[in-house]
């Protein structure tokens, strides 16, 4: 079946340092990747997203490439700043899938100290 | 604001009530979802609605009675709970395309007592 796996947390972090969160995914079918961001006590946000291979999701500083050949989908952001703190889901959505359903990761537990 | 809004943010509620909880998107998109989030816990697909017809219910005890009476409308209906049904719960919308991600209110937070 469809799955993803994401890098185990919680990742700590000091103010503008590097992030990367590590996303890898099985398909069973062609794939759109996605990430979502949950803020303490809310739902969840799309932050990007990316439909085929090599496209590349931005935004608030937030990137994460499709590579098709490591069937990964790593989210990184070059500072990173103490609001950035949030829960962060890779997700993946098939082609011809069951409903087109959204299959998320785990989640990722990112906090930045000042 | 998202665009799926969700009533009420908070409820507690003994294990003998009946409450029901409302989800309500204006995005004009033909799919709803109910998902379950627990601590320390993935997120659980529940029920799945694409143009009012339930295409997925993912095991959930009778307890949990889903009602969609349009594409705009989702409805959790509660009887009976079990303090392990204490969590939060998501609705969302979305396109059935698989180009397009969801779109999720912020969650009724569940405590049953």
């Amino acid at each position: 079946g469809d799955s993803v796996t994401q890098m185990e947390g919680p990742v700590t972090l000091s103010e503008e340092a590097f992030l990367t969160i590590n996303c890898t995914y099985t398909a069973t079918g062609y794939p759109s990747l996605f990430w979502y961001v949950q803020y303490p006590g809310e739902g969840l946000q799309l932050l990007l997203k990316a439909t085929k291979a090599d496209d590349k999701g931005s935004n608030k500083g937030f990137e994460a490439t499709y590579r098709k050949e490591t069937t990964s989908f790593h989210l990184e952001k070059g500072s990173v700043q103490v609001s950035d703190s949030a829960v962060y889901f890779c997700a993946l959505r098939v082609w011809g899938g069951s409903n087109y359903k959204l299959t998320f990761g785990k989640g990722t537990l990112l906090t930045v100290n000042p | 604001e998202t665009g799926v809004t969700q009533t009420p943010r908070h409820l507690v509620m003994g294990m003998t009530n009946k409450k029901s909880l409302k989800c309500e998107q204006h995005l004009g998109h033909n799919a709803m979802y109910w998902y379950k989030q627990s601590a320390k816990k993935p997120l659980e697909l529940m029920f799945v609605y694409n143009f009012k017809e339930q295409t997925e219910n993912n095991s959930v005890p009778s307890r949990f009675s889903p009602e969609c009476p349009n594409s705009s409308h989702l409805f959790l209906h509660l009887h009976t709970l079990q303090p392990e049904d204490s969590a939060l719960y998501l609705c969302a919308s979305s396109q059935p395309i698989w180009t397009y991600g969801y779109t999720f209110g912020s969650g009724t937070r569940l405590t049953v007592v």
